[in-house]
């Protein structure tokens, strides 16, 4: 299967650690790639291949993976970290489906 | 620096054609190809299809096979996605993205730089 499950809402108090998981028979053999979007504003990357950050994302954003589930963990949450969160993984056709999306609400 | 612009936003009547344009700069082109992802208002993101900006092999998302074409012209470092027979459930904000992180001796799947969207609207 191409599908890719998100829980729909997460929450965290102001500078605790939140984990945000994606899961999908295809994070078995593919990495997972996670992506930040605010209102109004274009989804921005965080997370790619086993956890490597771009350019200018905080170091509180790190990614792991085990099994089926891929993970993007936010170590002391920023009231700007409030946003979604998309993951994203290739399959076996060479299609990229997104997850559904998990917002984040900051406490 | 490195970016991507996209063409403005377009209001089509149901059974129309849209071709929504992305213009690439400050990096090499045809060394990435270009993924185009949508979202409908209020719903998450929904991954279209890619295109190779060095030989335009395109692989499209099964639901839009026969509707839609990804086209690229190197000339102009430009990348294009048309979408025919327009539905109201084709109402969304498309973006275009880079598909592909260099990783030195490995080539990640990760979308690293995006257009700013167009805005797409289907109505009679």
């Amino acid at each position: 299967s191409s599908e890719l499950t998100q829980d729909p809402a997460v929450s965290v108090a102001l500078g605790q650690t939140v984990r945000i998981t994606c899961q999908g028979d295809s994070l078995r053999s593919y990495y997972a790639s996670w992506y930040q979007q605010k209102p109004g504003q274009a989804p921005v990357l965080v997370i790619y291949g086993k956890n490597n950050r771009p350019s200018g994302i905080p170091d509180r954003f790190s990614g792991s993976s085990s099994g089926n589930t891929a993970s993007l963990t936010i170590t002391g949450a920023q009231a700007e970290d409030e946003a979604d969160y998309y993951c994203n993984s290739r399959d076996s056709s060479g299609n990229h489906p997104f997850g559904g999306g998990t917002k984040l609400t900051v406490l | 620096q490195v970016q991507l612009v996209q063409s403005g936003a377009e209001v089509k009547k149901p059974g129309a054609s849209v071709k929504v344009s992305c213009k690439a700069s400050g990096y090499t082109f045809t060394s990435y190809g270009i993924s185009w992802v949508r979202q409908a208002p209020g719903q998450g993101l929904e991954w279209m299809g890619w295109i190779s900006a060095y030989n335009g092999n395109t692989n499209y998302a099964q639901k839009l096979q026969g509707r839609v074409t990804m086209t690229t012209d190197t000339s102009t470092s430009t990348a294009y996605m048309e979408l025919r027979s327009l539905r109201s459930d084709d109402t969304a904000v498309y973006y275009c993205a880079r598909d592909g992180v260099n990783g030195g001796d490995f080539w990640y799947d990760a979308f690293d730089i995006w257009g700013q969207g167009t805005m797409v609207t289907v109505s009679s």
